[in-house]
C-alpha cells in the first residue's frame, strides 16, 4: 500500500459527458501527479500540482483540467468524453516540488471507460 | 524533447534466468534514471533508480548502471522468480517525466 487513494476505482460512462477522478496523497507529501495509461499511448504524464499551484504540464487535452485543493487532495476533471480516453488515470504523490530526486508513490489508478 | 526506448516484449523466462531489459534515454543535460515495476491490478512502484553517471541503483537483486556515454540504465537481475513477473518501466526525470512503453516479463516455474 503506496499510502495514495484514488477514487473511484472504476467509472463507466457516455462520450460526451463529464467525470471527476479524486486523488488522496500519502501524508505530508504536497506534490500530485496524474498520469494516464493506454494500450495505444502508453503511460503518460499529464500535470503536476505542488501544493495547490500547477508546476508542470504534460500532454494533457484542454478538455481536461485538474487542481489541488487547500487540504492537499486533487481532482483530475475530464469533460466531453471520447472513446479514446478509456484508460487507467494515475495519480502519484512526492514530498518536493523538484521531480529528479524524489521518488513518486503512485495510487492504484482509476479505470475509466467510456461507451 | 527527452525519450526512453525500452526493449519489446513480453519477455518470458524460466525460473532462476538471468534477465536484461534494455533501456536507452535521449535527453538534454542530466536526467535522473528509474525503473518502475506494475504488478497486475497494481500501481507502479519505484524499483530503483540513479541520479547521476556512473550510479548504480540495486533492490530486490535488480540492477541497473546510469551509462552516460551510451545513454543507456538496463535492468538485471541474476536469477529470476515467479514473483517477479510484471511489467517493468524504465523512466527519466529531466524538466517532466518520461516513461518507457514497458516490458512485461512472464516467469515459469
Amino acid at each position: 500500500d503506496s499510502g495514495v487513494t484514488q477514487t473511484p476505482k472504476h467509472l463507466i460512462t457516455a462520450t460526451g459527458q463529464r467525470v471527476t477522478l479524486r486523488c488522496s496523497p500519502r501524508s505530508g507529501d504536497l506534490s500530485v501527479y496524474w498520469y494516464q495509461q493506454s494500450l495505444d499511448q502508453g503511460l503518460q504524464f499529464l500535470i503536476q500540482y505542488y501544493n495547490g499551484e500547477e508546476r508542470a504540464k504534460g500532454n494533457i487535452l484542454e478538455r481536461f483540467s485538474a487542481q489541488q485543493f487547500p487540504d492537499l487532495h486533487s481532482e483530475l476533471n475530464l469533460s466531453s468524453l471520447e472513446l479514446g480516453d478509456s484508460a487507467l488515470y494515475f495519480c502519484a504523490s512526492s514530498v518536493g516540488e523538484g521531480r529528479s530526486y524524489n521518488e513518486q508513490f503512485f495510487g492504484p489508478g482509476t479505470r475509466l471507460t467510456v461507451l | 524533447g527527452d525519450s526512453v526506448t525500452q526493449m519489446e516484449g513480453p519477455v518470458t523466462l524460466s525460473e532462476e534466468a538471468f534477465l536484461t531489459i534494455n533501456c536507452t534515454y535521449t535527453a538534454t543535460g542530466y536526467p535522473s534514471l528509474f525503473w518502475y515495476v506494475q504488478y497486475p491490478g497494481e500501481g507502479l512502484q519505484l524499483l530503483l533508480k540513479a541520479t547521476k553517471a556512473d550510479d548504480k541503483g540495486s533492490n530486490k537483486g535488480f540492477e541497473a548502471t546510469y551509462r552516460k556515454e551510451t545513454t543507456s540504465f538496463h535492468l538485471e537481475k541474476g536469477s529470476v522468480q515467479v514473483s517477479d513477473s510484471a511489467v517493468y518501466f524504465c523512466a527519466l526525470v529531466n524538466n517532466d517525466m518520461r516513461f518507457g512503453a514497458g516490458t512485461r516479463l512472464t516467469v515459469k516455474p
